[in-house]
């Protein structure tokens, strides 16, 4: 079965680099995820990778995949106030539903 | 285009009460989610729809909630008699399903609060 593992709480200093980590079980995951929640907000996805890439840039974000170690990091480049919020990864498991992880809280100090 | 639309935003009840949810998802999207997101979890699927069909209720606490997609669009989750512990996040999501990367598009969430 898929279990997905994430830190819990990150700080950063407004314009520093933000990485944050994730491990999953599920070898045979095709895509894997990261979504956004802002309080009182629901789940905004940010950006997925396909499990043949190691590695997908899109503007500030950079997601990297190990698939030998089961892990996976998103970097948010010179990271915003408005970066502040909890960041989900999640794979796609059987049936075409998504497995969250716990979640990482980022709080950007300005 | 419109997001999937979802109400109440809010409901506190008591113990043994009931509650029902309502979800409109994106127009198109064949698959319909319930995710149940307990305060410092993260989302955790209850249901699954493909259309008007149940595709995974495998975490469904079927003695106590229900949930329907009648005509294939609109969904309703139910929950009756509601538990202290059902305390959470209600979140409904749609998505074009299909074979690719299955991008799922999130309602703002239906909070519960159980007394």
């Amino acid at each position: 079965g898929e279990d997905v593992e994430q830190s819990l709480f990150l700080s950063v200093r407004e314009g520093d680099s933000s990485v944050i980590n994730c491990t999953y079980t599920d070898s045979s995951s095709t895509y894997l995820y990261w979504y956004k929640q802002e309080p009182g907000a629901g789940l905004q996805l940010l950006t997925y990778i396909f499990s043949n890439m190691d590695m997908k840039q899109d503007q500030r974000l950079t997601v990297l995949l190990n698939k030998k170690d089961k892990h996976l990091s998103l970097r948010i480049a010179d990271t915003q106030t408005g970066d502040s919020a909890i960041y989900f990864c999640a794979e796609k498991a059987g049936n075409n539903r998504l497995a969250f992880g716990k979640g990482n809280q980022v709080v950007v100090i300005p | 285009e419109a997001g999937v639309a979802q109400s109440p935003r809010y409901k506190i009840i008591e113990k043994r009460q009931s509650v029902a949810f309502w979800c409109n998802p994106i127009s198109g999207h064949a698959t319909l989610y319930w995710y149940q997101q307990i305060l410092g979890q993260g989302p955790k699927l209850l249901i699954q729809f493909q259309n008007n069909g149940v595709v995974d209720d495998s975490q469904l606490p079927k003695d106590r909630f229900s949930a329907e997609r009648l005509k294939g669009v609109d969904s309703t989750l139910k929950i009756q008699p509601a538990k202290l512990e059902d305390s959470a996040v209600y979140l409904c999501a749609s998505s074009l399903g299909g074979s690719g990367a299955n991008v799922l598009t999130f309602g703002a969430g239906s909070r519960l609060t159980v007394l």
